[in-house]
């Protein structure tokens, strides 16, 4: 059973240019979150997706940021017109989505650096 | 809304000692669950240990326990017998049953085990 994978696992961009990123769920997990993390802080939710839909988006999330979850499986978070500020590591986890108290599993994140 | 907080900004340990690492919640909310998440300077966030609110008895995983102490809404981790390969930074946090589940983390504890 392979883990929760991210692509790409760094990228360095300038402002104003678009960014995506992939993340690839453990099989058959119908939860996946997208958190992010800046230095020297713990990971902050983004959203929550259960299968395809879209159940959940945090004030972070401004309309620059994307997220999509087009067949139930992969998912990719696109940001808009980067600026410095989001620089950062961008965490996805997922769960089984069967009910009751589930742990998420994470990814190894792909660190972002705006220039 | 719900906020963990950990005190401790950095911990340094003789190796084979036991270190307890702090970690105390607020929430209104009576159904919740507790985790512990380690961090590699790889950045992945790995899942480590779990309590449920109504778990009467202490949650343990090998060398890892969770010492909850809900009348003091604390949730310390506690490693016994230490490792170097245990330097790492250490996150608690806490999600409700309801909705998505989303993790709402602390801000970390650096533990640093030395030889």
């Amino acid at each position: 059973d392979t883990g929760v994978s991210q692509n790409p696992r760094h990228k360095i961009t300038k402002r104003g240019q678009n960014v995506t990123f992939r993340c690839d769920p453990i099989s058959e997990h119908n939860r996946l979150y997208w958190y992010r993390q800046t230095l020297g802080q713990g990971p902050e939710f983004l959203t929550y997706f259960q299968n395809e839909a879209q159940l959940e988006k945090s004030r972070l999330l401004s309309d620059r940021f994307s997220a999509e979850r087009p067949k139930g499986s992969f998912s990719t978070l696109e940001i808009q017109r980067t600026e410095q500020g989001d620089s950062a590591m961008y965490l996805c986890a997922s769960s089984p989505g069967q009910g009751g108290w589930e742990t998420q599993y994470f990814g190894p994140g792909t660190r972002l650096l705006v220039l | 809304a719900q906020k963990i907080t950990q005190t401790q900004p950095g911990m340094f340990v003789q190796e084979k000692e036991a270190v307890t690492l702090d970690c105390t919640y607020d929430t209104s909310d009576q159904s919740y669950g507790l985790f512990w998440y380690k961090q590699p300077s790889s950045g992945e966030m790995i899942f480590l240990i779990y309590q449920g609110s109504y778990d009467e008895q202490n949650a343990t995983e090998g060398r890892y326990s969770l010492n909850f102490q809900k009348a003091r809404k604390s949730a310390n981790l506690v490693i016994s017998a230490s490792q170097l390969g245990d330097s790492a930074m250490y996150f608690c946090a806490m999600s409700l049953i309801q909705g998505a589940q989303k993790l709402v983390f602390g801000q970390g504890t650096r533990l640093t085990i030395n030889p």
